[in-house]
């Protein structure tokens, strides 16, 4: 089945300092979405991209699905930041009925 | 509500009960996900309807888990006779059309405990 690969696993930031979390995936996708999950464990909607770039806030992402990865950018990093960032794809051809295939996400943690 | 919502937010389940977790998608979404994550991963799916048809159950780990959309709205995931390996956070996704070429939504997810 399709791999997702997220970098890096866990990382530590200053707030305001910048980030740039990765998602390389191993097979063509129709569906690629970017999630926080936060301390209470609810999955909140960053981005539906499954090409091209977006900008929301101080978030954007961008995802070349040509060459199977896709980036989230976090700028101005605030406390609020932390928590567990998910990528999630869904494969483009049969066998997949629109199931979410999960990274292991990236552990983000802002320092005050 | 605006969003998807399940209840209860937590359960705790001796080993050998049977549970009963509901998921209310959003209003009109087709599509409806059942997903189960444990502790440090990811989600990872369990079950597909699209309104009333269960069209794919191959995540379900073992014939105890049970899932239901009987009138197309909301769902049930049923897990009978508990084992503390199905201790996790089940989350439930809904979204608009069939076949999930679309935004995916999720609810605020149960924590099953399993003693």
């Amino acid at each position: 089945g399709i791999q997702v690969e997220q970098s890096p696993p866990d990382l530590i930031l200053q707030e305001g300092a910048n980030s740039t979390l990765r998602c390389n995936f191993s097979d063509s996708v129709n569906n690629l979405q970017w999630f926080h999950q936060n301390p209470w464990g609810q999955l909140i909607n960053l981005f539906y991209i499954p090409s091209g770039t977006k900008q929301n806030g101080r978030l954007s992402a961008t995802t070349v699905a040509t060459e199977r990865y896709s980036l989230l950018y976090i700028s101005s990093s605030q406390t609020t930041d932390s928590g567990v960032y998910f990528c999630a794809v869904r494969m483009n051809y049969g066998g997949s009925q629109g199931n979410l295939i999960f990274g292991k996400g990236t552990k983000l943690s802002v320092k005050p | 509500g605006a969003g998807v919502s399940q209840s209860p937010r937590y359960k705790v389940a001796k080993r050998g009960q049977d549970v009963a977790l509901r998921c209310d998608p959003i209003s009109g979404h087709v599509s409806l996900f059942w997903y189960q994550q444990a502790l440090g991963q990811g989600p990872e799916f369990l079950t597909y309807f699209q309104n009333e048809a269960q069209l794919d159950k191959s995540g379900l780990p073992s014939d105890r888990f049970f899932a239901e959309r009987p009138e197309g709205s909301v769902s049930t995931l049923k897990i009978q006779r508990t084992q503390q390996e199905d201790s996790a956070v089940y989350l439930c996704a809904s979204s608009f059309y069939s076949g999930g070429h679309d935004e995916q939504f999720f609810g605020p997810g149960t924590r099953l405990t399993v003693l």
